[in-house]
């Protein structure tokens, strides 16, 4: 079992803006990544080190993090942003990466 | 432009041996970390293990440990997986992904993948 948690899934109207959780001790003392992945295509880094977006991310994709929850929130979901979503961090030893469950979002 | 390209995947026993190679270009690849991460159809991400830039720091996840060895050749700029003893739960696509610049934690490129299918 991952020691970081997502919901399974999240769905949200096009248009409006929803967030999406990883819980998790290890965040206490290690960065947070979020990765998109659509079907059929390899995971898509849109979030690094908490809060930070790659270079030709939309700024609609944003991070945070308070304590041990860390949220990916999407402003204005497009049909386009609908995949699925993993947060990954350290696990609580810090010796090993892992990645959460993965959140399915659906856009309405 | 940055590609990362797996090869070796296929069919193999269990209790057998699989080497999967990892073919970088379009960057430095002696900069970057590597990292494999693993995919059964359908379910989530795992990660498998990852290597620094040097070879100086290996780590693997608890499922793979004592039967997966990573390794890179920097000259070739290429990251293998030698998967020694495999299990049916192995059974994965496998991608490999490369370590952003300023986080060896974040992935900010992968590969297709390689598909391996343990099975008798």
């Amino acid at each position: 079992s991952s020691e970081l948690t997502q919901d399974p899934a999240v769905s949200v109207a096009l248009g409006q803006t929803v967030r999406i959780t990883c819980q998790g001790d290890s965040l206490k003392n290690y960065y947070v990544s979020w990765y998109q992945q659509k079907p059929g295509q390899s995971p898509l880094l849109v979030i690094f080190g908490n809060n930070n977006r790659p270079s030709g991310i939309p700024d609609r994709f944003s991070g945070s993090i308070s304590v041990t929850t860390a949220s990916l929130t999407i402003t204005g979901a497009q049909a386009e942003d609908e995949a699925d979503y993993y947060c990954n961090s350290r696990d609580n030893t810090g010796d090993q990466l892992v990645f959460g469950g993965g959140t399915r979002l659906t856009v309405l | 432009e940055v590609q990362l390209v797996e090869s070796g995947g296929g069919l193999v026993q269990p209790g057998r041996s699989l080497r999967l190679s990892c073919a970088g270009s379009g960057f430095t690849f002696d900069d970057y970390a590597m990292h494999w991460v693993r995919q059964v159809p359908g379910r989530g991400l795992e990660w498998v293990s990852h290597i620094s830039w040097n070879s100086g720091s290996i780590a693997y996840a608890d499922s793979v440990k004592g039967r997966f060895s990573i390794s890179r050749d920097n000259a070739k700029k290429s990251l293998y997986l030698q998967m020694n003893n495999v299990r049916i739960d192995d059974t994965a696509l496998y991608y490999c992904a490369k370590s952003a610049v300023t986080d060896d934690d974040a992935l900010d490129f992968w590969g297709q993948g390689t598909f391996v299918t343990v099975s008798a």
